[in-house]
Order: C-alpha cells, then sequence, then structure tokens
C-alpha cells in the first residue's frame, strides 16, 4: 500500500494570491491525480499529473489557473493561480498503485480564499 | 462519458440495524471497476469496498456488501449492524479498468450520500 502526504493541510488566502499544495507518496505509483470537492459536493478531477511532462487537464480546467508538477514518481505539485473565492475547496491528492484496482488518496488541504 | 449517480442526498439508521446506499451508473464499457468510498469530517477518503465487474460474486468486507447488478447498472452499498463510527459521507465511484485508454486510473464519484447514524 502506499501514504500519501499533503503540504499544507489547510491555508486562507487572499484573492489574487497563488498557493501550492505539494503531494508526497511514500512509493513508486504509476499515476497521480488532483481531484477538487467544492464545499458540501463531490470529487471533480482536475487533471492527472505526468511524471516529466505537461498534465493532462479536464473540461473546464486549464493550466494557466491549475498548473502542475510532477518532478519524479513520488511527488506532485498544483498550484492554484489568481485565487478567486470560488477558489475555495478541499483539494485532494490521488495515486493509483501497481495493482489495477489500488487508489490512494491524501488527506486533502482545505483552502479557503478571501 | 461515464456518469455516476446517488439519489439518496442523505439517508439515517438506528444503530445495530442495516442500511442501504443505493448507486446507478452509466457506461458503456465492458469491464469497469465499482468502489464505495468513505469520507468522514476528516475529509480522509477511505476505500470501502470495491467490485470488479467481471466478477458475478458480490463484494464482501465484513459488514459491508453489496448488490452490483451489471445489466441493471445498479451498485448498492448494505451496511449491516451499523455503528456509530459508520457515518460520513459516503460516495459511489466508477473507474474504467481499460489499460491505456484515456480514462483509465480517473474515477467518477456519485453525488454523495451523507449517512447519519442514530445511538
Amino acid at each position: 500500500s502506499a501514504v500519501i502526504s499533503q503540504k499544507p493541510s489547510r491555508d486562507i488566502c487572499q484573492r489574487g494570491t497563488s498557493l501550492t499544495i505539494q503531494c508526497q507518496v511514500d512509493s513508486q505509483v504509476t499515476m497521480m491525480f488532483w481531484y477538487r470537492q467544492q464545499p458540501g459536493q463531490s470529487l471533480t478531477l482536475i487533471a492527472t499529473a505526468n511524471q516529466g511532462s505537461e498534465a493532462t487537464y479536464e473540461s473546464g480546467f486549464v493550466i494557466d489557473k491549475f498548473p502542475i508538477s510532477r518532478p519524479n514518481l513520488t511527488f506532485s505539485t498544483l498550484t492554484v493561480s489568481n485565487m478567486s473565492p470560488e477558489d475555495s475547496s478541499i483539494y485532494l491528492c490521488s495515486a493509483l498503485g501497481d495493482t489495477t484496482y489500488e487508489q490512494y488518496f491524501g488527506p486533502g488541504t482545505r483552502l479557503t480564499v478571501t | 462519458a461515464q456518469t455516476v449517480t446517488q439519489s439518496q442526498p442523505e439517508m439515517s439508521v438506528q444503530e445495530a440495524e442495516t442500511v442501504t446506499l443505493s448507486c446507478t451508473y452509466d457506461t458503456s464499457e465492458s469491464d469497469y471497476y465499482l468502489f464505495w468510498y468513505k469520507q468522514p469530517p476528516s475529509r480522509q477518503m477511505i476505500l470501502v469496498i470495491r467490485q470488479e465487474a467481471y466478477k458475478q460474486q458480490n463484494a464482501t468486507e465484513n459488514r459491508f456488501s453489496v448488490n452490483f447488478q451489471k445489466a441493471a447498472k445498479s451498485f448498492s452499498l448494505k451496511i449491516s449492524d451499523s455503528q456509530l463510527g459508520d457515518a460520513a459521507m459516503y460516495f459511489c465511484a466508477y473507474r474504467s479498468a481499460l489499460a491505456g485508454g484515456t480514462s483509465y486510473g480517473k474515477l467518477t464519484f456519485g453525488q454523495g450520500t451523507i449517512l447519519t447514524v442514530h445511538p
């Protein structure tokens, strides 16, 4: 199994600023993902973090707003840029293990934009 | 595209009783995985149970079992002997099993069901 940690666990930011969220997995994983969970809502996939190349974004999410890096097989970052109150959400990192059904989640980062 | 629907925004159950959470999904794929995740107030997503679509036998994990009806595209979760610690948001999720496909590894979640357990 894999354990995922995220930093920070929560933050309060002012509109117009940017926040970078870090995701660290304690073992090598095949794929990493970033999800957003707006207050009281379900999880929505933002993008797939590709190791050594540009992330693959889902419809409605763009690189300028949510730049993602994945420099190696165990680490990824998500930046929320030029934040507005609508970006207030929980951001979760997820990873797919070696077997086809192992999927792990980080504890999430609760972001509040004022 | 796949969709997952949970039609029960909230459910409640008495401690020690049984409750069933509903989930339906839509897909044109024949090989996929279905999951139930639990999200307590701590926000941590916890895998409750998974089902491989090619398996006819319903998955069971201790007090948790599923009723998987592939033709009807239905995947309900039964919690037996409910405990106070079962109170949480429950999400049904779908994942394609097609290796190398554009949807591989991506989870599609339902809207969630808030489960309250009364002592």
